[in-house]
């Protein structure tokens, strides 16, 4: 089956500067590719998402590559902001959004 | 419009008792999964539930089960409750039927503590 991977396990950087996670996966067939932010006690909140069909996509200060054949990719984040601290969730799924293989996260913390 | 809600928040059960978790989608879809997240790890897929019948499941056994309703909410029923199936259990739903649109967004999770 899929297995996800997800590095850093944490990642420190100074307010406006920008962070880099990147993930790997296994299954070629896999075609969807979302990124969940999870604050503190509170439920993941899809951030970006790609498609298998697309190399890039971004969304103001959010954005996600991907790359079919080495099979990783990455979220980045520009410009980042204290209210960015949070863990970071990739995943991986087949057949468009069927179930998800995550990553184990990524804590992402912000300094002032 | 309201989002995935789930029941209860909390919840406290001794070794060997048995859970019900419910879900209700979020509005306009059809498709329930549900994720069990150990703390400090990422979600692990358990099942999910489609037209009232499970269409797929992860790597999880038999005392983990569910069911779905005509109104699409969903149960999660787990048996003879172990200490490691203490988690945060969430659910997220999708709308199948919508074509191209592959987004599962989570409800705000049951935190289940078993003693």
């Amino acid at each position: 089956g899929e297995n996800v991977e997800q590095h850093p396990s944490t990642l420190s950087v100074q307010e406006g500067d920008s962070a880099v996670i990147k993930c790997t996966y296994s299954d070629s067939a896999s075609n969807y590719f979302p990124w969940y932010k999870q604050e503190l006690g509170k439920r993941p909140q899809l951030i970006i998402d790609i498609r298998s069909n697309v190399g890039e996509k971004k969304d103001q200060r959010i954005a996600v590559t991907l790359n079919k054949t080495a099979k990783h990719f990455s979220l980045h984040i520009t410009e980042t902001q204290p209210e960015d601290s949070a863990v970071y969730f990739c995943a991986a799924s087949r057949n468009y959004g069927q179930n998800f293989v995550f990553g184990p996260g990524t804590r992402l913390s912000v300094l002032p | 419009d309201a989002g995935v809600t789930q029941s209860p928040t909390h919840l406290i059960k001794t070794r060997g008792q048995q859970v019900t978790l419910r879900c209700s989608p979020k509005s306009g879809h059809d498709t329930v999964s549900w994720y069990q997240q150990a703390l400090g790890q990422g979600p692990q897929f358990i099942f999910q539930y489609y037209e009232e019948e499970e269409r797929q499941r992860g790597n999880f056994p038999d005392r983990f089960s569910g069911h779905q309703f005509p109104n699409y909410s969903s149960e999660l029923n787990v048996n003879a409750l172990l200490l490691g199936d203490s988690a945060l259990y969430l659910c997220a739903s999708r709308a199948r039927t919508s074509g191209l649109v592959y987004e599962q967004y989570f409800g705000p999770g049951t935190r289940l503590t078993v003693t």
